[in-house]
């Protein structure tokens, strides 16, 4: 029974170019949740999805960042014209959600971005 | 709007001695607490939670945590730390909506 699988586990992009960060949550998992963390930082939520559905964005920059759970495949975290400043860890986590009990989430070992 | 403080940014111990990490949370309702550890370039991994009942939780490797309300303290602790406890550790409080909020870390390193 596979864990949260995120890939890749290290992606360099240079200034301008498109990262694109992938999350296949646990088996059974339908509740998927965007971190990122900074050097020197704790993990800062950034959004909240299920599938096919946005449920809470609000830790999202406004601009040049999106995420997407569709219906097949895993979800996807983007970020167009990266800069300097979006290089960190990047965490997913899944869970279960079904009881209304934040039951703890299970994550998965990041994507570190590096911009150079 | 819920938060999470842990006033320790470092802490270092010897082996074999007791460990104790602070955690203070600020939240309207009863709180869902967590504490999950962060070893080198890995992910988070759940230690040991708390949503209700016996507010003494024993969790994994040998961790317990107290919750207490007068306080609004979740601290967690560990009689005697081994060199491979050395990680970094996060305090968390959800609410129903399954959302968790996490506290900035604290990073433990052992002393032989």
């Amino acid at each position: 029974n596979a864990g949260v699988m995120q890939n890749p586990r290290h992606l360099v992009r240079r200034r301008g170019q498109e990262a694109r960060l992938r999350c296949s949550p646990m088996k059974g998992h339908s509740h998927v949740y965007w971190y990122r963390q900074l050097p020197e930082e704790g993990l800062k939520f950034m959004v909240y999805l299920q599938k096919e559905n946005i449920i809470d964005e609000s830790g999202m920059p406004k601009e040049r960042f999106s995420a997407e759970f569709p219906k097949e495949g895993p979800s996807i975290l983007r970020i167009q014209q990266v800069v300097r400043g979006d290089s960190a860890a990047y965490f997913c986590a899944s869970s279960p959600g079904s009881d209304g009990l934040p039951s703890g989430y299970t994550f998965g070992s990041g994507t570190r971005l590096t911009v150079v | 709007a819920q938060s999470v403080t842990q006033p320790d940014i470092h802490i270092t111990v010897s082996e074999g001695a007791s460990l104790e990490l602070r955690c203070n949370y600020s939240y309207g309702a009863t709180p869902y607490l967590f504490w999950y550890v962060q070893s080198p370039g890995q992910g988070l991994q759940l230690l040991l939670k708390y949503f209700s009942g016996d507010t003494l939780v024993q969790g994994i490797k040998g961790f317990e945590a107290e919750f207490k309300r007068s306080q609004s303290s979740f601290n967690l602790r560990k009689p005697s730390v081994h060199w491979s406890d050395a990680a970094e550790y996060f305090c968390a409080v959800g609410d129903a909506g399954n959302m968790l909020t996490f506290g900035g870390g604290t990073r433990l390193m052992v002393k032989p």
